[in-house]
């Protein structure tokens, strides 16, 4: 296992259209999150998955932001009608049920642009 | 406050000691954590600390936590140009179940 992978690195979209990127979490690790990151800002929470079940989502995520992990394994994130306050990093990181000891491992991120 | 707060910039010669300081909001927050992050890259996990200790070393790093100040400082011994990056300074917070960080210190390591 390699870690956190995010795909695609970066994607340029214009404002109005649909994107959607993947995760694929260390496969041992049950929970999985989504984080934003903006320009000088640390990653900001946005939603968490023990397993296939979204247990929390931030008031960051609009209704225009949906994120799925059907199977326990990879997970989504979509945003819909994308504006360009969206453009950011979407980071993706994940933890074993005790995840204090070993912290979260994060994935390298994808980076979007709305234009 | 509601912000993890850190100063965000910080420079040192190649070989000091670079000290990066973090004030942290929740007193009941469990585990804190320090990430750094090369441009370009996700968050890498450098080390952390349980909020029952007061000091963790783990070869070049040194993590001192005063609870009573809420008060998080990561110490860099031997600092080289590789060390030049952002660290992050995070907490989860009783109750939370992601992490809340901090906007970032830039390290500038100079030759």
């Amino acid at each position: 296992d390699t870690g956190v992978s995010q795909d695609p690195r970066h994607k340029i979209t214009k404002r109005g259209q649909n994107v959607t990127f993947r995760c694929d979490p260390i496969s041992e690790h049950n929970r999985l999150y989504w984080y934003r990151q903006t320009l000088g800002q640390g990653p900001e929470f946005l939603t968490y998955f023990q397993n296939e079940a979204q247990l929390e989502k931030s008031r960051l995520l609009s209704d225009r932001f949906s994120a799925e992990r059907p199977k326990g394994s990879f997970s989504t994130l979509e945003i819909q009608r994308t504006e360009q306050g969206d453009s950011a990093m979407y980071l993706c990181a994940s933890s074993p049920a005790v995840e204090g000891v070993n912290g979260y491992t994060f994935g390298s991120g994808t980076r979007l642009t709305v234009v | 406050g509601e912000d993890v707060e850190q100063s965000l910039f910080l420079s040192a010669r190649e070989g000091d000691s670079s000290v990066i300081n973090c004030t942290y909001t929740d007193s009941s927050s469990t585990y804190l954590y320090w990430y750094k992050q090369e441009p370009g890259a996700g968050l890498q996990l450098l080390t952390y600390i349980f909020s029952n200790m007061d000091m963790k070393q783990d070869q070049r790093l040194t993590v001192l936590l005063n609870k009573k100040d809420k008060h998080l400082s990561l110490r860099i011994a031997d600092t080289q140009t590789g060390d030049s990056a952002i660290y992050f300074c995070a907490e989860k917070r009783g109750g939370a179940d992601g992490l809340t960080f901090g906007k970032g210190t830039h390290l500038i390591i100079q030759p």
